[in-house]
C-alpha cells in the first residue's frame, strides 16, 4: 500500500520557473528519497534525505524534511524542458529493507 | 550502483495467457523487488524475491497469479498468469542498496 500522498498531482510551468512538490507519509521513517520517471520507464534516484536531516541540496534540487509533520518537499529551481517527468517520493522505514512510494507528481515544463 | 536488464520491454498478450518477465542484474544482490505500476498510478510492491527461498508477497498479491523465480543472486523472473485486461500495467524489477534503488526499464504489458 502507498505510504504517502503527493501534491499537486500535476504541475505545469514555464521553463526557468521553479517547481515545488510535496509528499506526506504516515509512519516513522529511516529516510525519504525522491525519484524521477520519464515516460513510464524505469525510475532514477534523485536525492535521499535521512530522518535526522532537515534540508539537502543537489545541483538544482532542494529537498526538505519535516518529521514532525511527516512531510517532505522537492524544489526544482530554474526548470528546463528536460525536467518534464513524473516525480515520486519513497520512504524507507528500516534502512534498506524496501521502499514505499507516494502517488507521484507529473511535471510539465513548457519551453 | 547496479545495472538491471529487463525484458521484454513491452508486449501485447491475449487474455488467459501468461507472460514471464526477466531481470538480470550486473552484480550479486540478496533481494530483488517486483513492482506494478497501473496506468497513471504510482508503484505498488508485488513481492520481494530472495535467492534460495520463496518470494514474500505483499497484501493483495498471490503466488498463483504472480509466481516468481530466483535461481541465483543475479537473476529473477516474474510471471503474470491467466492475464486479464486489468493486468495491463508496467512491471518493474528493482534492487535496493541502503541509500538508493535501481530499476529495470520496465515491461509495458497490454492485455487484450
Amino acid at each position: 500500500s502507498q505510504q504517502g500522498e503527493e501534491d499537486p498531482q500535476a504541475l505545469s510551468i514555464q521553463e526557468g520557473e521553479n517547481a515545488t512538490m510535496n509528499c506526506s507519509y504516515k509512519t516513522s521513517i529511516n529516510n525519504l528519497q525522491w525519484y524521477r520517471q520519464n515516460s513510464g520507464r524505469g525510475l532514477v534516484h534523485l536525492i535521499l534525505i535521512r530522518s535526522n536531516e532537515r534540508e539537502k541540496h543537489s545541483g538544482r534540487l532542494r529537498v526538505t524534511l519535516d518529521t514532525s509533520k511527516k512531510s517532505s518537499s522537492l524544489l526544482i529551481t530554474a526548470s528546463r524542458a528536460a525536467d518534464t517527468a513524473s516525480y515520486f517520493c519513497a520512504t524507507d522505514r528500516s534502512a534498506g529493507n524496501k521502499l514505499t512510494f507516494g502517488g507521484g507528481t507529473r511535471v510539465l515544463v513548457k519551453p | 550502483s547496479a545495472v538491471i536488464s529487463q525484458k521484454p520491454s513491452r508486449d501485447i498478450c491475449q487474455r488467459g495467457t501468461s507472460l514471464t518477465i526477466q531481470c538480470q542484474v550486473d552484480s550479486q544482490v540478496t533481494m530483488m523487488f517486483w513492482y506494478r505500476q497501473q496506468p497513471g498510478q504510482s508503484l505498488t510492491l508485488i513481492a520481494t524475491a530472495n535467492q534460495g527461498s520463496e518470494a514474500t508477497y505483499e497484501s493483495g498479491f498471490v503466488i498463483d497469479k504472480f509466481p516468481i523465480s530466483r535461481p541465483n543472486l543475479t537473476f529473477s523472473t516474474l510471471t503474470v498468469s491467466n492475464m486479464s485486461p486489468e493486468d495491463s500495467s508496467i512491471y518493474l524489477c528493482s534492487v535496493y542498496t541502503p541509500t538508493e534503488a535501481f530499476f529495470g526499464q520496465g515491461t509495458r504489458l497490454t492485455v487484450v
